[in-house]
């Protein structure tokens, strides 16, 4: 079975350009989360789906950065402008189930550094 | 006060020993508790689930303690193989917002 599907896996980038990490769910998933891991923050969520609506973004930084779910199995996660202090690992993941106790699947990650 | 809150480590054990990490949430409400194993450069996996009642999984016992509103992993006969970094995971919100501990790194020697 295909897992979390996340591209690319690195991406490097000059500050102020635009950015756009994608995510593909487990097929019959309909939970979706990205997180973004730094080592001096660990994971923080950044924004969470259920059933393709956006449930908490009380995460997500500033207005720089974006995300949506335009059909039930992909996401994106957009930053624009990008800035140096974005680089981090960014993971997506997803879950069977909006309700409590369902486990969630990560994809490999995208490596982000912002020059 | 942190959502969520671990001992970072490292812990640094031979072969062999007993090892136990314990996670704290601030929560009263909370109901779904995991364990993530995170492999250095990878993604988070998940070990276990962390049931009411306790439970087992090979040389892995995860416990919830409602009352002190904490989680716990014990891990026996560690191998070489069990060096990572032990994420503990809490429902923190409404359904299903999961939020992570900054993890537990654990070594393992010869």
């Amino acid at each position: 079975d295909a897992g979390v599907i996340q591209s690319p896996r690195h991406e490097v980038t000059e500050m102020g350009q635009e950015v756009t990490l994608r995510c593909k769910l487990i097929s019959g998933h309909n939970s979706l989360f990205w997180y973004r891991q730094t080592m001096m923050r660990g994971l923080e969520l950044l924004i969470y789906f259920n059933n393709n609506v956006p449930i908490d973004d009380s995460g997500m930084p500033e207005d720089r950065f974006s995300a949506k779910m335009p059909n039930a199995s992909f996401s994106t996660l957009k930053i624009q402008p990008s800035e140096p202090r974005d680089s981090a690992v960014y993971f997506c993941a997803s879950s069977l189930g909006a309700g409590q106790g369902s486990p969630l699947h990560f994809g490999n990650g995208t490596r982000l550094t912002v020059t | 006060r942190k959502e969520v809150e671990q001992d970072p480590g490292p812990f640094n054990v031979p072969e062999g020993a007993t090892v136990a990490f314990n996670c704290t949430y601030s929560n009263s409400a909370s109901q779904s508790f995991f364990w993530y194993r995170q492999d250095c450069r990878k993604e988070p996996k998940l070990l276990m689930s962390v049931y009411s009642s306790g439970n087992e999984d090979g040389r892995f016992t995860a416990q919830l303690n409602r009352a002190s509103q904490y989680i716990s992993l014990l891990i026996r006969d560690s191998k070489l193989s069990d060096s990572a970094t032990y994420l503990c995971v809490v429902n923190t919100g409404g359904g299903n917002k999961l939020t992570f501990g900054t993890g537990t790194q654990l070594k393992v020697e010869l």
